[in-house]
């Protein structure tokens, strides 16, 4: 069974930063790519990161680059968020999911997600 | 940046009702168009992918179609656990990007 842990969240100051990671198990974690995806409080869906296989491909979106940085250890079988510069708007829940890809792009298994508040 | 619409943003369905939730692309993107299902304090699950492929283990009830920028998503017979918001995603040019998301509530 495939299972995606997030931990690491947590509240911390506007300007401050945090590492989450995530722990994949039930499926070779090192033959996938791996996202992060994130929800702001009652708000919809966001794509923050992804991260190839082998990590020779990391894509951003415009709203975090050069703040976040993803990572991962296909060793330790798992993948990591460094979040620095924080600001209120990086409050969400943060899932860690992962991706399929064949022409198009899509995430099919999701983590329980880990809440990160940003707040003074 | 292609930009996704959803509609409607909400709707109360009865119990055994057909459900239609239409999402467009602001470009041309195929087939690649992505469902997930999201009830409330619970992680997202792909539903459909590739427009219309039915993932594994997904009943039959849900159904998925449309290519280029207009896509239509079905609930055949609407049940009480389909309780949740609906979200498409599309895949373009290495970027990812979700509708805005439609509330489905029992009537």
């Amino acid at each position: 069974e495939v299972q995606l842990v997030e931990s690491g969240g947590g509240l911390v100051k506007p300007g401050g930063s945090l590492r989450l990671s995530c722990a994949a198990s039930g499926f070779t974690f090192s033959s996938y790519s791996m996202n992060w995806v994130r929800q702001a409080p009652g708000k919809g869906l966001e794509w923050v990161s992804s991260i190839s296989s082998s990590s020779s491909y990391i894509y951003y979106a415009d709203s975090v680059k050069g703040r976040f940085t993803i990572s991962r250890d296909n060793a330790k079988n798992s993948l990591y968020l460094q979040m620095n510069s924080l600001r209120a708007e990086d409050t969400a829940v943060y899932y860690c999911a992962r991706g399929r890809r064949g022409g198009n792009y899509y995430f099919d298994y999701w983590g329980q997600g880990t809440l990160v508040t940003v707040s003074s | 940046d292609i930009q996704m619409t959803q509609s409607p943003s909400s709707l109360s369905a009865s119990v055994g009702d057909r459900v239609t939730i239409t999402c467009q692309a602001s470009q041309d993107i195929s087939n690649y168009l992505n469902w997930y299902q999201q009830k409330p304090g619970k992680a997202p699950k792909l539903l459909i992918y590739d427009a219309s492929n039915l993932e594994t283990g997904v009943p039959s009830r849900f159904s998925g179609s449309g290519s280029g920028t207009d896509f239509t998503f079905t609930i055949s017979s609407l049940q009480p656990e389909d309780i949740a918001t609906y979200y498409c995603q599309q895949y373009d040019n290495l970027l990812l990007t979700f509708g805005p998301g439609t509330k489905v509530d029992i009537k």
